[in-house]
């Protein structure tokens, strides 16, 4: 049991340059979640996603988009990105949503150069 | 309203000593919160929770303590060791009418350092 699982776990991109972040949980779980952790920010929600085939805006969607075909799968992408976005990325995901607990993967740290 | 403040920024305790992180919410709406530890180079993991319907929630040497009237709550880490050295965040639930999306406000963060 994996849990949930992020790849890459580094990388490193030029301005302007796309990528695409995956999350893969094997915990059955409906709800899935990408956040961004900055110094000093906390974690800020990106987008979220309450089922197989959902998605929606979380506080901080501008300059990512994401999807969400497969129910154990969530997919975070850049598609032009930008300094801003250096950051380190977390996934996570909820059996129950609101009063669950979430559980994290171990991070994606992004380096837009 | 929909941020959680979170203090202190840092925090050195001797070990042994009692932790006390606080955090502070606008929005009453706002049901459910969460504290998370993250340990460097890891994910969060939630470490304890509470609602707002009880006072006080204590798990071994980990307690929050709640003030509804305040809009506030801490976490209080008793007899703390240097094992608990890491990063803690508090969290809010966002309840939007009826939807249960589990989305999470979180605080700032907390870097704890237990000196042995």
């Amino acid at each position: 049991n994996a849990g949930v699982t992020q790849t890459p776990k580094f990388r490193v991109l030029k301005t302007g340059q796309s990528m695409t972040l995956l999350c893969a949980q094997d915990m059955n779980h409906e709800y899935m979640y990408w956040y961004r952790q900055d110094p000093g920010m906390g974690l800020r929600l990106i987008h979220y996603s309450v089922g197989e085939g959902t998605t929606a805006k979380g506080e901080v969607p501008d300059g990512y988009n994401v999807s969400r075909l497969k129910k154990q799968n969530f997919l975070l992408g850049l598609e032009s990105a930008a300094p801003s976005q250096t950051s380190v990325y977390f996934c996570a995901s909820s059996h129950t949503g609101t009063g669950g607990e979430q559980y994290f993967g171990p991070g994606t740290r992004l380096t837009v150069t | 309203q929909q941020q959680v403040k979170q203090s202190p920024q840092s925090l050195i305790v001797q070990k042994g000593g009692i932790s006390i992180i606080n955090c502070a919410y606008e929005n009453t709406a706002f049901d459910y919160f969460p504290w998370y530890q993250q340990f460097p180079g890891k994910g969060p993991a939630l470490l304890i929770a509470i609602r707002p319907d009880v006072s006080e929630k204590k798990e071994g040497r980990f307690t929050i303590s709640f003030n509804k009237s305040a809009k506030q709550f801490s976490l209080h880490i008793m007899d703390s060791q240097p094992g608990d050295s890491a990063t803690y965040f508090c969290a809010a639930d966002i309840r939007a009418g009826s939807s249960n999306t589990g989305k999470l406000i979180f605080g700032q963060g907390t870097t704890l350092q237990v000196k042995p």
